[in-house]
């Protein structure tokens, strides 16, 4: 399967610590994106981050990719109670696919 | 803010039905896209479609269902004879250019199906 698979699946932290996901594929990849779904909303795209590049910051967020290790991983900093949520790795190879993400619970 | 928007937001019907779930992708996008979540599991792609046709589908989406572009603005899937599996969360999903971009999702429709 050509889709990202997140780990842990399951994350439980206080507000104000760091939470860590990590993704990892099995296939080439053009880039690697994150998505963020609230309980029953849709997926929200978080940040992009391609083949040639090995890190990228967006406000609070932090991504990182080892296309050797065919890695990524998703740093939340100084994380917030409105950061709970699941959180899905997505590549792209003929079409779209997403892992099964990360459930994240920040407790206030 | 150009959004995409689904309709059913929730629908609920009985086995061997079929049903139509809507969705009218933002304006300018070119591709669009059919993903289905099963409470709490993963986000399943189903199918893609550029240009009027299908570019892409998964194993998921055999000949009970069909998609379709009718107006050049609505993008529609179609279940056909429903099953008590198919209930779940269906998500339209549109992207400007490219294949490679940011996804922009609906808020989905759930099917409920007894």
């Amino acid at each position: 399967s050509q889709q990202g698979e997140e780990d842990p699946q399951a994350l439980s932290i206080q507000e104000g610590e760091n939470a860590t996901m990590n993704c990892s594929y099995k296939t080439s990849i053009n880039n690697l994106q994150w998505y963020r779904q609230n309980s029953g909303r849709g997926l929200v795209h978080l940040i992009l981050i391609r083949s040639n590049e090995r890190e990228k910051h967006s406000g609070r967020l932090r991504v990182t990719l080892d296309t050797s290790k065919k890695s990524s991983s998703l740093l939340i900093t100084a994380s917030r109670a409105a950061d709970t949520a699941s959180y899905f790795c997505a590549t792209f190879v003929n079409d779209m696919r997403f892992g099964a993400g990360t459930r994240l619970t920040v407790k206030p | 803010e150009p959004e995409v928007t689904q309709t059913p937001s929730h629908q609920v019907t009985q086995m061997g039905q079929e049903v139509i779930l809507r969705c009218v992708p933002i304006s300018n996008h070119l591709y669009f896209y059919w993903y289905r979540q099963i409470l709490g599991q993963k986000v399943e792609f189903l199918v893609s479609f550029y240009n009027n046709e299908i570019s892409e589908k998964s194993e998921i989406f055999d000949d009970q269902f069909s998609v379709e572009r009718p107006d050049g603005s609505n993008f529609t899937l179609k279940i056909r004879s429903t099953k008590l599996e198919d209930s779940a969360m269906y998500f339209c999903a549109s992207m400007p250019t490219g294949r490679t971009g940011e996804l922009f999702f609906g808020e989905g429709s759930r099917l409920t199906v007894l």
